[in-house]
């Protein structure tokens, strides 16, 4: 089966940097996702990793480690509009996407 | 807008009936998955189809059934509904090869 474990909230300040971890167990990987959530709306792709390493797309990054069964989402200058869920998701070998519970970000001016 | 449509928006119904929730996917794209989500559960995945053949199966419940018509959209079936069954439901679609699925707004369920 898959197990998916990410804090369940955070705060940060607007214009810092926050780090949003997940660790994952999972037979069989076939990439890891990250998706925004504003509350009440449908989840948006941000990132995609299936190879270890940094993938940086605009003030948001994804990291991946494949052997420790880690990510992290990092959101750099945050602004109020960033505050949503956040959430992290596995596909095993021939599964669909497994998602997390999510962690709800809150930025505080 | 991700492409995707969903309908309706919003329903309420009582305990023990039935619904059918509808779901069009982005033009050109094959699959289609349907996730539940409530608010102590996350985003549960239910069934994927893709072109009108059922590709895998989640936690579905067996009052819950979907189908993938000609025409690619599909419709979700929940029957003899439980208070339970309360909850947002979204539709996502795919391409063939690419990784990522492409939301709909969701249908917000009610059972009263």
């Amino acid at each position: 089966g898959q197990n998916i474990d990410q804090p369940t909230e955070m705060t940060a300040t607007e214009g810092a940097i926050v780090q949003i971890n997940c660790t994952y167990q999972t037979s069989g990987f076939n990439g890891l996702f990250w998706y925004q959530q504003h509350a009440g709306e449908a989840p948006t792709f941000l990132s995609y990793n299936v190879l270890d390493g940094l993938e940086e797309k605009g003030r948001f990054s994804s990291f991946l480690s494949r052997s420790k069964g880690y990510s992290y989402l990092l959101l750099k200058e945050l602004q109020m509009k960033d505050s949503a869920s956040y959430l992290c998701a596995v596909r095993g070998g021939n599964t669909p996407l497994v998602f997390g519970k999510g962690t709800r970000l809150s930025v505080i001016a | 807008d991700s492409g995707v449509t969903q309908t309706p928006k919003h329903l309420i119904t009582a305990t023990g009936q039935r619904v059918t929730l509808r779901c069009s996917p982005r033009s050109g794209d094959l699959s289609v998955y349907w996730y539940q989500q409530s608010l102590d559960q996350g985003l549960q995945f239910l069934i994927q189809y893709y072109n009108g053949e059922e590709r895998a199966k989640g936690n579905i419940l067996e009052r819950f059934s979907a189908q993938q018509f000609p025409d690619l959209h599909s419709e979700l079936n929940l029957s003899s509904l439980e208070l339970g069954d309360s909850a947002l439901y979204f539709c996502a679609s795919s391409e063939r090869t690419g990784p990522e699925q492409y939301f709909g707004p969701g249908t917000r369920l009610t059972v009263t």
